[in-house]
């Protein structure tokens, strides 16, 4: 069945750091991929998504690109800030409504 | 404008018993889904709701049970509650058909933290 893998947290980085979350996913098909982001406190919400094969999503400094290759959505930032601390958590969506969802990666940013 | 609302937003209860949950959707939403999230995991799809009625069901047994209501909010139930049925019920809203889509961007709720003793 279809399923998403991304790296173990907890990922600690300073101010202004580059970001990376890697994403790897199985699906046949294809499917659609989203970041979600969980801030303390919150609900989910969508930060990006990409709807087929090199698009690539982009938000509030964030970026992914869909790489049907090697099967991969990996989440970017040039300059993580403070604020960017929380969960993130990538996502696919295939036939149907529902999304699967890998495990998260905890951020934690430092002044 | 009100987002998703979920309510209560913790409760306990013992193994056997049955739990009912409650999710208002965003205003202007009309599909409703709810996921479990057990504790350092992702959320796992239990199923959505579409005028009225079941649209799709993910891997829970017959146990969790759901309804959706005229004014579009929803309930989901739990039947015979085992230890682990302990967990983070979040429910999702969106709109069936969005701007040319199957199926719009989903808006999370904060949850109902459910514990089973």
């Amino acid at each position: 069945g279809d399923s998403v893998t991304q790296m173990e947290g907890p990922v600690t980085l300073s101010e202004e750091a580059f970001l990376t979350i890697n994403c790897t996913y199985t699906a046949t098909g294809y499917p659609s991929l989203f970041w979600y982001v969980q801030y303390p406190g919150e609900g989910l919400q969508l930060l990006l998504k990409a709807t087929k094969a090199d698009d690539k999503g982009s938000n509030k400094g964030f970026e992914a690109t869909y790489r049907k290759e090697t099967t991969s959505f990996h989440l970017e930032k040039g300059s993580v800030q403070v604020s960017d601390s929380a969960v993130y958590f990538c996502a696919l969506r295939n036939s149907g409504y529902a999304l699967n969802f890998g495990k998260g990666t905890s951020l934690l940013v430092t002044p | 404008d009100a987002g998703v609302t979920q309510s209560p937003t913790h409760l306990i209860k013992t193994r056997g018993q049955q739990v009912t949950l409650r999710c208002s959707p965003k205003s202007g939403h009309d599909t409703v889904s709810w996921y479990q999230q057990a504790l350092g995991q992702g959320p796992q799809f239990i199923f959505q709701y579409y005028e009225e009625e079941e649209r799709q069901r993910g891997n829970f047994p017959d146990r969790f049970s759901g309804h959706q209501f005229p004014n579009y909010s929803s309930e989901l139930n739990v039947n015979a509650l085992l230890l682990g049925d302990s967990a983070l019920y979040l429910c999702a809203s969106s709109l069936a058909f969005d701007r040319g889509e199957v199926t719009g961007e989903l808006f999370f709720g904060e949850g109902s933290r459910l514990t089973v003793l």
